[in-house]
């Protein structure tokens, strides 16, 4: 089964703190990607950040980074100095040799002032 | 402009009617992609299109159909419409440029679709 897990529905911080929104997933493959992406209330999917499975470093990209631990099949996303504009579902997914991806079922998050 | 459009942006709709959602990019990518969500559920993968001449079916394909009527144009049908089909629907490309490491999908705005 390609089973993506985000433990957390919702999620709650204050602003300018930082937050981890978890992921775990399974697989066999020896390569893989992993997405997160962010859907606003308006809807639609923004995509936030990429990791390779064979990438030595964890990915940033601005206010986010990605916390990759391949041993324990973990992919947090990080979001640092949280902004109220980043309230919002975020969903983890990870990618298969045949470019589809498979996505966990989200983590609401609210940013409160 | 947007990179990948979708019409119509909502519908609703009658049991038993066909409609059609179209999805149109230009991103140049060769690979198209539908995937419906529900709440609470995540996305599930209808249908993806590797070219104009590569149809496959995802995870929950029974109740609809695709037409790739060129690489920047991918439709989705619903012949026979039913209720638990209301959900919202999207279209996404890709570009194969990293190979087995997973490639970015880029989604387009949703299809808002109520089943009556």
């Amino acid at each position: 089964a390609q089973k993506i897990t985000q433990t957390q529905p919702g999620m709650f911080v204050q602003e300018k703190e930082a937050v981890t929104l978890d992921c775990t997933y399974d697989t066999s493959d020896p390569s893989y990607g992993l997405f997160w992406y962010k859907q606003p209330s308006s809807g639609e999917m923004i995509f936030l950040i990429y990791q390779g499975s064979y990438d030595q470093q964890n990915a940033t990209e601005g206010r986010y980074s990605l916390n990759f631990q391949k041993a324990r099949k973990s992919a947090n996303l990080v979001i640092s100095a949280s902004q109220l504009g980043d309230s919002a579902m975020y969903f983890c997914a990870r990618g298969s040799t045949l470019g589809r991806l498979y996505f966990g079922r989200g983590t609401q998050l609210t940013v409160w002032p | 402009d947007a990179d990948v459009t979708q019409t119509p942006r909502n519908r609703i709709t009658k049991t038993g009617k066909r409609i059609m959602l179209e999805c149109s990019q230009t991103k140049g990518h060769d690979r198209m992609y539908w995937y419906r969500q529900d709440p609470g559920l995540g996305l599930r993968l209808i249908y993806y299109s590797f070219d104009v001449k590569d149809i496959n079916k995802g995870e929950i394909s029974d109740g609809y159909s695709v037409s790739r009527q060129a690489q920047a144009k991918f439709s989705l049908s619903l012949e026979s419409a039913i209720p638990n089909q209301t959900a919202l629907y999207f279209c996404a490309t890709s570009d194969k440029n990293r190979g087995t490491q997973g490639e970015t999908q880029y989604f387009g705005p949703g299809t808002r679709l109520l089943v009556l």
